[in-house]
């Protein structure tokens, strides 16, 4: 079955940059395209970015200077990079395996909280 | 950006009917989805498309709309339906969410 698993450190020190890996499985990353979505605490969740099925990129504006999204499809790995972290980057970070025509979210992984925090 | 606006809160009894509603600052066509979030869980899907039910969930949910007005109905509702519930639009980029409407079942 379709699962997704993010891995990475829980504290940043601010200014630091975040490194996280999403783990596929039940599907090929060549097939299907993988987001990254983050939630802050009792907020709305915020569309990070995007590893198209085909190796290319999108980024969301907002985060564009700060963020690099990669992959190695032989590990069935997605990579996310962000730099320059805030105690606003703060909360729960999930990757999202992207279907159908317009690219909702069917399957999430179960997220990993990120805290920025000396 | 497409700026999504849900109510904050709502508060329902066993079988009744709620209607959860998810304005779009610009059309969005139908490329609007809604999810079910319990705490300490990752989003859920529900509907796709504006109005078609992902595979799995009850029929006892709902989405209807186009363009900028949005509606996720519940009927009826039941005491596990205790969620926040959000819309995301993936017609403009970047895709958006709302801020989520608590739902509480009383």
């Amino acid at each position: 079955q379709v699962q997704l698993k993010e891995s990475g450190p829980g504290l940043v020190q601010p200014s630091e940059t975040l490194s996280l890996t999403c783990t596929v499985s039940g599907f090929s990353l060549t097939s299907y395209s993988v987001s990254w979505v983050r939630q802050p605490s009792g907020k709305g969740p915020e569309w990070m970015g995007r590893m198209w099925y085909d190796g290319d990129t999108a980024y969301n504006s907002a985060l564009k200077s700060r963020l690099s999204i990669s992959r190695d499809t032989s590990k069935n790995q997605v990579f996310l990079k962000m730099n320059s972290l805030q105690t606003d980057d703060t909360g729960t970070y999930y990757c999202t395996r992207d279907d159908g025509r317009w690219n909702w979210f069917a399957y999430w992984g179960q997220g990993t909280l990120v805290t920025v925090s000396s | 950006d497409t700026v999504l606006t849900q109510s904050p809160a709502l508060a329902v009894s066993p079988g009744e009917r709620v209607t959860i509603s998810c304005r779009a600052s610009e059309s969005v066509s139908t490329g609007m989805h809604w999810y079910q979030q319990k705490p300490g869980q990752q989003p859920k899907l529900l509907i796709y498309g504006a109005s078609n039910l992902e595979s799995g969930v009850p029929a006892r949910f709902s989405g209807s709309g186009s363009g900028t007005d949005f509606t996720l109905t519940i009927d009826p509702v039941e005491a596990d339906d205790t969620a926040t519930y959000f819309c995301q639009q993936s017609w403009n980029d970047p895709f958006t969410f709302g801020s989520g409407t608590k739902l509480e079942i009383k």
